[in-house]
């Protein structure tokens, strides 16, 4: 079946860097992207998402972008804070669906 | 406050005993999903509901069961757990009915253990 990946399943960064996260999907017709932040003991936790239709998505010291061409799809996080450990994954929906497909998930850590 | 809630958030049971996890949101959402966490999967989608009385199978439904009497409430139900349905397990919502892809909002998870 088609599915949602991560190319690294542990990311470490120095606090104060930048992170990316990526992730590949492989439905060509999923028009809906979401990232998702969890951490431990807790529900995952919305982030950002964003549409088809755009390339470039900007929220809070997050940044979403998504290549349609190459079905990618990336978290870049700003000036990466300790409180940003935790397991990011990704998720994609198509329209006229009600389904959502998950990503396994990065474990992001940040070195003090 | 907003939120979806779960109980029990810990259970251990046995084999072949019936249990329910509850799950209720005060956001009047109409969707309503069920999702298992095992390491290395990610999550899969269990049930779904799109509204009162209307729910379908997702991606791993074998061994559970919903229902949907009210808008806020989307118990899951093991009618007879087995190992295999040792996981954690998250109870997700959403405004709309989510044909067109909309944030979810989760619960804080319920750990099964099947003995």
């Amino acid at each position: 079946g088609e599915s949602v990946g991560l190319h690294l399943p542990t990311l470490s960064v120095q606090e104060g860097d930048n992170s990316i996260i990526n992730c590949a999907y492989s439905n060509s017709a999923s028009d809906y992207f979401i990232w998702y932040k969890q951490e431990s003991g807790k529900g995952p936790q919305f982030i950002i998402d964003i549409r088809s239709n755009m390339d470039k998505r900007q929220g809070q010291r997050v940044t979403v972008l998504l290549n349609k061409t190459v079905k990618h799809l990336s978290l870049q996080i700003a000036a990466t804070q300790p409180g940003d450990s935790a397991v990011y994954f990704c998720a994609d929906h198509t329209s006229g669906t009600y389904k959502y497909i998950f990503g396994t998930g990065t474990r992001l850590k940040v070195l003090a | 406050e907003a939120q979806v809630t779960q109980n029990p958030r810990y259970l251990i049971t046995v084999t072949g005993k019936k249990l329910t996890v509850t799950c209720s949101q005060n956001m009047n959402h109409e969707y309503m999903s069920w999702y298992r966490q095992d390491p290395g999967l990610g999550l899969r989608q269990i049930y779904y509901s799109m509204n009162v009385e209307v729910t379908d199978k997702g991606d791993v439904p074998e061994g559970y069961k919903v229902s949907r009497k009210e808008k806020r409430n989307f118990p899951l139900i093991l009618e007879s757990p087995s190992p295999n349905q040792t996981s954690l397990y998250f109870c997700a919502s959403s405004l709309a009915g989510a044909s067109v892809g909309e944030t979810q909002y989760f619960g804080p998870g319920t750990r099964l253990l099947v003995l």
